[in-house]
């Protein structure tokens, strides 16, 4: 089984910071990795698809890169809006999501 | 508009049976996979395994196989997810959720339904 493995668990950063997570693949996947960001008490949302593919009405603060067993989510500039769990999903077969990452402010 | 909407929360106590429901509407029910997705109190999401209500094709995680059934209603476009003999551990929120490409499981969950919040408990 493909694992999936996030970095920080938990982060707080000021308003206006560019933030950085990290997802690893234990194994290969390509591209196909998802970023999902919930909210308090809400439904996942979907952020990134294919690594680095803004889904509609997305804010362009989000970013995604990388392909293979390392990827990363960036928001450019931290806004209060923002604080949230966010989870990587790879979905090139069984579609397993990281741990999540909790992002607050500071 | 793409909606899936769950039915509602259940308290149920240790060695009951509970079948919920997803119901998809603004779109070809039958043309996309869904998903169901566990998220314990406090913690993250696991994906438990995906139908395509186009023929009822299932896929359970390794983690998941056993201990639930997935099925489907296409004619009223409806997910189901169901157990036979609930355990304290069970107790969670599960979603469903919609794949985004027609027809392919090779792809992230674009549209989730709203949650419904299974409690176990004697």
């Amino acid at each position: 089984d493909i694992q999936m493995t996030q970095s920080p668990s938990s982060l707080s950063a000021s308003v206006g910071d560019r933030v950085t997570i990290t997802c690893r693949a234990s194994q290969g996947i390509s591209n196909y990795l998802a970023w999902y960001q919930q909210k308090p008490g809400k439904v996942p949302k979907l952020l990134i698809y294919a690594a680095s593919t803004l889904q509609s009405g997305v804010p362009s603060r989000f970013s995604g890169s990388g392909s293979g067993t390392d990827f990363t989510l960036t928001i450019s500039s931290l806004q209060p809006e923002d604080v949230a769990t966010y989870y990587c999903q790879k979905y090139n077969s069984e579609g397993t999501f990281g741990q999540g990452t909790k992002v607050e402010i500071k | 508009e793409v909606q899936l909407v769950q039915s509602g929360a259940e308290v149920k106590k240790p060695g009951e049976s509970l079948k919920i429901s997803c119901k998809g509407s603004g779109y070809s029910f039958t043309s996309y996979w869904i998903g169901w997705v566990r998220q314990m109190p406090g913690k993250g999401l696991e994906w438990m395994g995906i139908i395509y209500p186009g023929d009822s094709d299932t896929r359970y995680s390794p983690s998941f196989q056993g201990q639930v059934t997935i099925s489907a209603d296409k004619s009223i476009s409806t997910a189901y997810l169901q157990w036979s003999s609930l355990k304290a551990s069970d107790t969670a929120m599960y979603y469903c959720a919609r794949f985004r490409r027609p027809k392919s499981t090779v792809t992230s969950f674009d549209y989730w339904g709203q949650g419904t919040l299974v409690t176990v408990s004697s």
